[in-house]
């Protein structure tokens, strides 16, 4: 079955370090795979998405995620972090499911940001 | 400005009341869903819209219902609310059901 895993529920850094936040998912074609982010009482913004090609994608507010096959993985990354990054991340993958395309989430990734 | 727009932001009702969450969409996308975000769970699938002739269920449709009758509105109905339907719920739109992009939510509490 199509699932995501985000291993780590809560992720502590302090501002300026870097981060980085783990996918996987499980998905038997190839995936097309996004990173969200939700900000307090925000909706969700998708920061960044692989499709094809390059499988290190770049995306907005300086993160980026790299896609490895060999482990299902997309781990996104960012190299310092800001007070602002303080939010919830959520890895999602894009499936086709009984012919239609629909969007599997992770249950989240919740960032705080010590100054 | 695109945008996917909810309403209300914040409800607050009681057991039994039938009520209707608003779902808007300047994008003519043909694809519309809605999800329900609960603590640990992520985001949910309820019910999702292929476009004005196509709805069906998602991974949770139970107690809840949609309606399409064109494409920029997409409104998710609970006839009946229960406590178990409190949650943060959000609609979004895309043009290929993979890529969406989202409402700001609505925060539903029934008591």
């Amino acid at each position: 079955a199509q699932s995501v895993t985000q291993p780590d529920i809560h992720i502590t850094v302090s501002e300026g370090a870097s981060l980085e936040l783990r996918c996987n998912y499980s998905y038997g074609a190839t995936p097309y795979l996004f990173w969200y982010v939700q900000s307090p009482g925000q909706g969700l913004q998708l920061l960044l998405k692989y499709f094809s090609g390059d499988t290190l994608v770049q995306g907005i507010k300086g993160f980026e995620a790299e896609f490895k096959r060999s482990q299902s993985s997309f781990n996104l990354r960012k190299p310092s972090v800001h007070w602002s990054d303080a939010a919830e991340y959520f890895c999602a993958v894009g499936a086709a499911t009984g012919g239609y395309n629909k969007l599997i989430f992770g249950a989240g990734t919740r960032l705080a940001v010590h100054p | 400005e695109a945008q996917v727009t909810q309403n209300p932001r914040y409800l607050i009702t009681v057991t039994g009341k039938k009520l209707t969450v608003t779902c808007s969409q300047n994008m003519n996308h043909e694809y519309m869903s809605w999800y329900r975000q609960d603590p640990g769970l992520g985001l949910r699938q309820i019910y999702y819209s292929m476009n004005v002739e196509v709805t069906d269920k998602g991974d949770v449709p139970e107690g809840y219902k949609v309606s399409r009758k064109e494409k920029r509105n997409f409104p998710l109905i609970l006839e009946s609310p229960s406590p178990n339907q409190t949650s943060l719920y959000f609609c979004a739109s895309s043009r290929t059901g993979h890529e969406q992009y989202f409402g700001p939510g609505t925060r539903l509490t029934v008591t």
